[in-house]
């Protein structure tokens, strides 16, 4: 069975300063993993998916790593501001089947950035 | 457009109503997925369905009955619930089909479920 960590479980920095979110995973033959942004009472954002074959995806200030055959992914963002604030969630994809996939999420981080 | 809409957005029922929660996309995703999310906790998977059919169910008790009535759209019929069933509920889809095993689930912004 996938389980799913995350490290902080909370995190505050200033405005303006580079930070790392964590997630590590048990079960290393997944198809891809997920990285979500959460606003409080709100959906899930997607961020970024990188596949089990890639190493890396960017987009914008958010950067994701993934390194399989350890079970770790990790979350750069850049030059964090205020509107970065949420609670950002990996997933994991084990596929039950052919056509669809399973998502096994972390705890989260919650991510405070004040000015 | 990447949007998957929800209705209603706030539901509130007596533990004796019949409800439903309705899910809807137009990008031709051919897997849906209803996952339910407690307060300050991960979501979690109830249904999947791939093709119109029921793909995966995690256990989830009777009284939570989903539908899968096209392909763009999915119910979940909620009878005779407990007031520890208050969650965000949330649908989302993805493209499937042939393999497609990694591709990106998107979110709905969830239906928020209090039971008295």
């Amino acid at each position: 069975k996938q389980e799913v960590t995350q490290i902080p479980a909370a995190l505050s920095v200033p405005e303006g300063e580079n930070l790392v979110l964590n997630c590590s995973f048990t079960d290393s033959a997944i198809y891809n993993l997920q990285w979500f942004r959460q606003d409080p009472g709100k959906g899930l954002t997607s961020l970024l998916l990188i596949q089990s074959s890639q190493r890396e995806q960017t987009s914008g200030r958010l950067n994701a790593s993934l390194d399989k055959s350890s079970g770790r992914s990790t979350l750069y963002i850049a030059a964090s501001q205020p509107g970065d604030s949420a609670t950002y969630l990996c997933a994991a994809n084990n596929a039950g089947g052919t056509s669809y996939g399973k998502l096994t999420f972390g705890q989260g981080t919650i991510l405070t950035v004040h000015p | 457009d990447t949007e998957v809409t929800q209705t209603p957005k706030h539901l509130v029922m007596g533990m004796t109503n019949k409800k439903s929660l309705k899910c809807e996309q137009h990008m031709g995703h051919r897997a849906m997925y209803w996952y339910k999310q407690k307060a300050k906790k991960p979501p979690e998977l109830m249904f999947v369905y791939s093709y119109e059919k029921l793909s995966i169910n995690e256990s989830v008790p009777s009284r939570f009955s989903p539908e899968c009535p096209n392909s763009s759209l999915l119910n979940l019929h909620l009878h005779a619930l407990q007031p520890e069933d208050s969650a965000l509920y949330l649908c989302a889809s993805s493209q499937g089909g042939n393999g497609r095993r990694t591709d990106t689930q998107y979110f709905g912004p969830g239906t928020r479920l209090t039971v008295l």
